[in-house]
């Protein structure tokens, strides 16, 4: 693994289905992020992660749920998925250290389609 | 509420300089990132601003005014390969990052 990894690339699922979309770290990144892209719209944050252990709520956390067990993982799971969640999924990781940018870099993303 | 501008579409030609934009109101300033994404790829990092002024980086130099709430990101000798979407984000008090919806950049020969 070289960098940040997500699974599955694109996934296709009925509506009501339980879906959870994998994100796996090597760069010993502190901090992880969960984003949706939408056309016409910027990226929005559904969790974060500051650290192994812990969890935030980002802009639009409804719907969606996380866990950090591990540094390198951090799967995002729709209890419940509705066609609103339609979106393109990407994954990002950054150092979480105090001063500098703390640059997020960003997985190939998850193109998730609900019908 | 939080807001960051920036147009939706500009095009250049092959070999010329282009500038594009990005005005932000934020609670909070912690920086502002300028990342490239091609279609159907992750952004990638491009410039990081948090004090007044130009940052250069090859081709590509990115321009802060905290005072004005405004950036530039300004690329030369443009090539084909630049064709993409350039989104602007900034860092808020809580330390989030707040998008831009982006501006798809198209490049002609």
């Amino acid at each position: 693994i070289a960098g940040i990894t997500q699974a599955p690339t694109s996934q296709i699922l009925a509506a009501g289905r339980r879906m959870t979309l994998r994100c796996t770290q090597d760069m010993r990144h502190n901090a992880m992020y969960w984003y949706r892209q939408d056309l016409g719209l910027g990226l929005r944050l559904i969790h974060y992660s500051n650290t192994a252990g812990t969890t935030g709520k980002g802009e639009v956390p409804d719907g969606y749920s996380v866990s950090r067990a591990n540094t390198d993982d951090f799967p995002l799971t729709l209890a419940s998925a509705v066609p609103s969640q339609t979106s393109v999924y990407f994954c990002a990781s950054s150092p979480g250290l105090a001063g500098g940018p703390d640059t997020q870099y960003f997985g190939p993303g998850t193109r998730l389609t609900v019908l | 509420g939080q807001n960051i501008d920036q147009p939706t579409e500009m095009t250049a030609t092959e070999g010329a300089i282009v500038q594009i934009n990005c005005t932000y109101q934020t609670s909070g300033f912690n920086g502002l990132f300028w990342y490239q994404q091609h279609a159907g790829e992750a952004p990638t990092f491009l410039s990081y601003n948090v004090l007044d002024g130009l940052e250069e980086k090859g081709r590509f130099s990115s321009f802060l005014s905290r005072s004005k709430g405004y950036s530039y990101l300004l690329l030369k000798e443009l090539q084909m390969k630049d064709s993409a979407s350039y989104l602007c984000a900034v860092r808020d008090s809580n330390y989030q990052l707040i998008w831009g919806a982006g501006t798809k950049l198209i490049i002609k020969p």
